[in-house]
């Protein structure tokens, strides 16, 4: 199968801009997760989407949205950027579903997108 | 704060020496994973345990889980060059640590 992708992987944007990024996850994964990381804060959990609801949230400001469409490609969008929103950010994608139970699986992880805010 | 915490945060060791990383958390965990992370292969997933085990193998991986003491270890044997990298735990499955820095000597 082929793996997570990510477009576009680098992006280049100025403060008050907004940013969308992508995410294709595995064939037959319903399951996309957002992530951000930097140096200083490592790796933060944005949010989760299952089935096109968002089923996870981390801590981040309404400026960080996101969705899923019915082929569960998922996309990630940043309004008002800031300099701070200077990050690799990462999805991953996994098959939560054991039978009819919800359950935590293996992440698989796209190469990210490299964004800098000038 | 759900996320975990690794220990040491940097370790530096020579190729066939063992090398063992730990997380602690704080929170109740359904489940623990380990993964690693290099510039050439980026965030891979190396193993998940579940609250109810006490100990998995991969391969040359050891991971052992203690939720009375909310710890988790990360073993790995006979270390290689090619085992160099971050290595992460997560908990509830999008939770990750600060990660431990691996480098393994030629």
């Amino acid at each position: 199968k082929a793996g997570v992708t990510q477009t576009p992987r680098y992006l280049i944007k100025t403060r008050g801009q907004q940013v969308t990024l992508s995410c294709s996850p595995i064939s037959g994964h319903r399951s996309v997760s957002w992530y951000q990381q930097t140096p200083g804060q490592g790796l933060q959990f944005l949010f989760e989407y299952f089935s096109e609801t968002q089923r996870n949230k981390g801590n981040f400001p309404g400026r960080f949205s996101g969705r899923q469409f019915s082929n569960s490609r998922s996309e990630m969008n940043v309004s008002t950027l800031e300099l701070g929103d200077s990050a690799l950010y990462l999805c991953a994608s996994s098959d939560p579903l054991a039978g009819a139970t919800y359950q935590y699986n293996e992440q698989f992880f796209g190469p990210g997108t490299r964004l800098t805010v000038l | 704060s759900q996320q975990g915490e690794e220990d040491p945060q940097a370790l530096s060791i020579q190729e066939g020496e063992n090398a063992t990383m730990n997380c602690s958390y704080k929170t109740s965990i359904n489940n623990l994973q380990w993964y690693r992370q290099n510039s050439g292969r980026g965030l891979v997933h190396l193993i998940l345990i579940r609250s109810n085990e006490r100990e998995k193998h991969s391969g040359r991986l050891r991971v052992t889980l203690d939720t009375s003491k909310k710890s988790s270890s990360l073993l790995i044997t006979a270390s290689r060059a090619a085992d160099t990298a971050s290595y992460f735990c997560a908990t509830n499955q999008f939770y990750f640590g600060t990660g431990t820095s691996l480098t393994v000597i030629p």
